[in-house]
């Protein structure tokens, strides 16, 4: 089957750098997505890694080992807005059409405070 | 500005109940899923369509099934609504090949009593 591993919370102080981890079992891998979600509000994309290593969006940090099956997203500087949970998304191809799925993790809650 | 939009915002519905969540998304995205959001469970996909008339099961589709008649229009359908389907759902779309962005849908709350 599909997996994916997530913590449930994590709480860290404004200005701070914390780490998301997210490891993952799946066929067909094609890449590792992010996810924001307020509460209240529809998930809304942060970055995607397809290869090994880091990609760096502002604030906002995403990395890969698809050797270790193993993904992280990093947010530097925290702000209370940050204040969210994040999902990780594996992109993996269906063997019934070829087409692309996306099966995301349980969620981490963060809690960023003052 | 992109926009995926759905049919309700809150919904309540009766046990046994045919309940239609509708999904429409104006970016000619060819992809288009169904997920359901529970706490702890992260979102699970339901079904998704590649295109037109096309459909795949994802990894709960027990109790539901899709209509896809048109490009911009996903439909979700429950055909004997049941208290366990209680559930925030949300509907997503991306363009084909290498667009990576999944964009959301506000999202349905769905009561069945």
């Amino acid at each position: 089957g599909q997996s994916l591993e997530q913590p449930s919370e994590v709480t860290a102080v404004e200005g701070a750098i914390v780490q998301i981890n997210c490891t993952y079992q799946t066929s067909g891998f094609y890449g590792l997505s992010w996810y924001q979600q307020h509460d209240g509000g529809a998930p809304t994309f942060l970055s995607y890694n397809a290869l090994d290593g880091l990609e760096e969006t502002g604030r906002f940090s995403s990395f890969l080992s698809r050797s270790d099956s193993y993904g992280y997203l990093l947010l530097q500087e925290l702000q209370m807005k940050d204040s969210a949970s994040y999902f990780c998304a594996v992109r993996s191809e269906s063997r019934d059409s070829g087409t692309y799925k996306y099966i995301f993790g349980t969620g981490t809650r963060l809690k960023v405070l003052a | 500005d992109v926009k995926v939009t759905q049919s309700s915002r809150y919904l309540v519905k009766r046990t046994g109940e045919k309940v239609f969540l509708e999904c429409v998304q104006d970016m000619d995205h060819e992809n288009m899923f169904w997920y359901r959001q529970d706490p702890g469970l992260g979102l699970r996909l339901i079904y998704f369509s590649y295109d037109v008339k096309m459909k795949e099961k994802g990894d709960i589709p027990e109790g539901y099934s899709v209509s896809r008649e048109k490009k911009e229009r996903f439909s979700l359908i429950l055909e004997s609504a049941s208290t366990n389907q209680t559930s925030m759902y949300l509907c997503a779309s991306i363009g084909a090949g290498l667009n990576y962005e999944q964009y959301f849908g506000p999202g349905t709350r769905l009561t069945v009593t």
